[in-house]
């Protein structure tokens, strides 16, 4: 099993949609939680971490589930610009160095 | 402007030679990352290091190297070793501390072989 998994996608959904991604780790010790965004042929950003007790960030809500071990971001009123690559990003606990554990990515493509 | 910067954008070399890629940060970050980026998947380390004159394999070193003779400046080195080097090649960098760090990546380096 991959360390971290994600539905590759496409999502292809109109503006104004909600959607919702899930990411899925292996690691129990996982310690820190990210959701980055990589535009096509661009390098990632931080779009939100992810805290125990989830966080809200406009548009964008974040939520993590430590029992059965995934993250998830849900983007209300979707926008052209949300059209992305979403990366899930683990760190696990006893990682010495702050390795980034990253998942594949989901496509998501925000329709007119 | 604080950032990193990675330079070239496109680099084409011929197969069997080496070819070293450029990742400077003016962010007083100690911690800097190389990354590897195929298509349709996740990034996977390559090598990093946390502090001068040390650094540390990643999940995929095998035919890469690097140095850490300054804080600001962390080059990789493709060698003839790589079996597929073509790639999408990522620096980051993050500030020392907690795990809590978000990392800060570079415009990344599209290197072919041909």
């Amino acid at each position: 099993r991959k360390e971290v998994e994600q539905d590759p996608g496409p999502f292809n959904v109109p503006e104004g949609a909600t959607v919702a991604f899930n990411c899925t780790y292996s690691n129990s010790a996982s310690q820190s939680f990210f959701w980055y965004r990589q535009d096509c042929r661009k390098e990632p950003k931080l779009l939100m971490s992810v805290y125990s007790s989830g966080n809200e960030d406009g548009r964008f809500t974040a939520q993590l589930n430590r029992a059965s071990q995934y993250i998830s971001l849900l983007i209300r009123d979707s926008k052209l610009s949300d059209s992305a690559t979403y990366l899930c990003v683990v760190i696990p606990r006893d990682n010495y160095g702050q390795n980034f554990v990253f998942g594949p990515g989901t496509r998501l493509s925000v329709l007119p | 402007d604080g950032g990193i910067t990675q330079s070239p954008k496109y680099l084409f070399r011929k197969e069997g030679q080496n070819v070293t890629l450029s990742c400077e940060q003016n962010l007083n970050h100690d911690a800097m990352y190389w990354y590897r980026q195929d298509p349709g998947q996740g990034l996977r380390l390559i090598y990093y290091s946390q502090i001068v004159n040390d650094f540390q394999k990643g999940d995929i070193a095998e035919g890469y190297s690097v140095s850490r003779e300054k804080k600001e400046s962390f080059p990789l080195t493709v060698t003839s070793a790589q079996k597929n080097p073509t790639a999408f090649y990522l620096c980051a960098s993050s500030p020392q501390g907690d795990s809590y760090n978000e990392q800060f990546f570079g415009p990344g380096t599209r290197l072919t072989v041909l």
